[in-house]
């Protein structure tokens, strides 16, 4: 079966840095476009980045533009999201997700991790 | 940006009772519209994409209709497990958003 599994988050200083891992299993890792995907309380769940099936391509949330990085090995089914310059306002849960749609983004995210927690406070 | 809505936030319900959550979009969004179902501590789960049609392995006590700006899912009768957050969200534009939820919980 699809799986989907987070690591990396924890507490960090503001400012700092942080790599988030996504190890999949269970499909044709380099067929799908990956999201990573946050949610606060405050605001909710928001799409944070995506990357095409080959890497080809890639989008950010502007609350994340310049400071975010997503990339993704295809040889090891891995996604990653670097993320630097980090304020309090990307405290939040982070969740990998595959979307539904082979070699074409489709947004609609139909296999989720179980989220990894990033908490940015000094 | 595109921005959803979704009324009520809170409904109260009794299992094997119907429930009728609403999203409504600031802009026509076609039929691109999903919905996810998320318990406490779990991630979403896609339940309906493309307005209608139910993802893998959902019940079929799940429906989604609508297009444009109005959208609904519709929970035939209530299962004690449906008690849970239910999001919608639409793919047009970017970045893709989400609606702020409608909790569905016990009477």
């Amino acid at each position: 079966q699809v799986q989907l599994v987070e690591s990396g988050g924890g507490v960090v200083q503001p400012g700092r840095s942080l790599r988030l891992s996504c190890r999949t299993s269970g499909f044709t890792f380099s067929h799908f476009g990956m999201h990573w995907v946050r949610q606060t309380p405050a605001k909710g769940l928001e799409l944070v980045a995506v990357i095409w099936y080959d890497g080809s391509n890639k989008y950010y949330a502007d609350s994340v533009k310049g400071r975010f990085t997503i990339s993704r090995d295809n040889s090891e089914n891995t996604l990653y999201l670097q993320m630097n310059n980090l304020t309090a306002e990307d405290t939040a849960m982070y969740y990998c997700a595959r979307d539904r749609g082979t070699r074409g983004n489709l947004y609609y995210f139909q296999h989720w991790g179980q989220g990894t927690l990033v908490t940015v406070s000094s | 940006e595109i921005v959803l809505t979704q009324s009520p936030a809170t409904l109260s319900l009794s299992p094997g009772e119907r429930a009728t959550l609403s999203c409504r979009a600031s802009h026509s969004i076609s039929s691109d519209l999903a919905w996810y179902q998320q318990k406490p501590g779990q991630a979403p789960r896609l339940l309906i994409y493309d307005a209608t049609y139910r993802a893998t392995g959902i019940p079929d006590r799940f429906s989604g209709s609508g297009s444009g700006t109005d959208f609904t899912l519709t929970i035939s009768s209530l299962e004690p497990e449906d008690f849970a957050i239910y999001y919608c969200q639409r793919r047009s534009g970017w970045p893709p958003g989400f609606g702020p939820g409608t909790k569905v919980d016990i009477k």
